[in-house]
């Protein structure tokens, strides 16, 4: 059976400085991947999407960045932390076709101080 | 535009009464899809359903249905009898063809089901 790890699970981090965080797949190859952030109370919003080795696309103008080194391994980036980029981040991935329901991880709740 | 409207932002029921959950979509794609998920206090999302648009029939599993009515953009979640473990942020989401399929939620409807 398929599996997603999303670590760490908490982080408290100052402003300024950067940020890694790592999601990796189990149990499928070639799976579509996906980072969300969720503000306080609020809904969740795609920043990057995912659908093989290399291939990256953006759907907020911000300061993180993402990147897939491997087929099953998805990292959320930033060179400098703002206060803004606290919330909690999720990690889900898919299966083809993309039309099918998305698997989450169990989320980072990040912290900027 | 927001694409899912979930109006209820909060609902708190007692033990064994029935909730009933609003979500209308906006899409003007002939094929897309619709989807229930239940995040819990602990944060991780839980999927509940899917549905395509090309299936209207409604679904039940066990103290769970869903109401798909495609005539009022609706896609409507009700918990029967509800219990205390069904307290958690429940999410509406969409995903078009048109747009990669890429899931579009709702802002959640927190439910609290007291004892």
């Amino acid at each position: 059976s398929q599996t997603i790890h999303q670590w760490p699970a908490t982080l408290v981090q100052p402003v300024g400085s950067p940020l890694s965080l790592e999601c990796t797949v189990e149990g499928t190859s070639n799976p579509n991947l996906y980072w969300y952030r969720q503000a306080a109370g609020r809904g969740l919003q795609l920043l990057f999407y995912s659908v093989g080795i290399g291939q990256i696309s953006s759907e907020v103008p911000q300061n993180l960045s993402a990147s897939r080194p491997q087929d099953r391994q998805f990292i959320l980036s930033s060179k400098k932390l703002l206060l803004s980029d606290s919330g909690f981040y999720l990690c889900a991935w898919r299966d083809t076709p993309r039309a099918h329901e998305a698997f989450f991880g169990q989320g980072t709740r990040l912290t900027v101080v | 535009a927001q694409k899912v409207t979930q109006a209820q932002t909060e609902i708190s029921v007692v033990e064994k009464e029935d909730v009933t959950l609003d979500c209308v979509y906006e899409t003007r794609d002939t094929t897309y899809y619709l989807f229930w998920y239940k995040q819990p206090p602990s944060g991780e999302l839980v999927f509940l359903i899917r549905r395509n648009s090309f299936d209207e029939q409604n679904e039940i599993s066990g103290r769970y249905s869903w109401n798909f009515q495609k005539s009022t953009s609706s896609f409507n979640f009700t918990i029967t009898a509800s219990q205390v473990v069904d307290s958690a942020v429940y999410f509406c989401a969409l995903s078009e063809a048109q747009d990669d399929y890429k899931l579009s939620f709702g802002a959640g409807t927190t439910v609290t089901v007291r004892a």
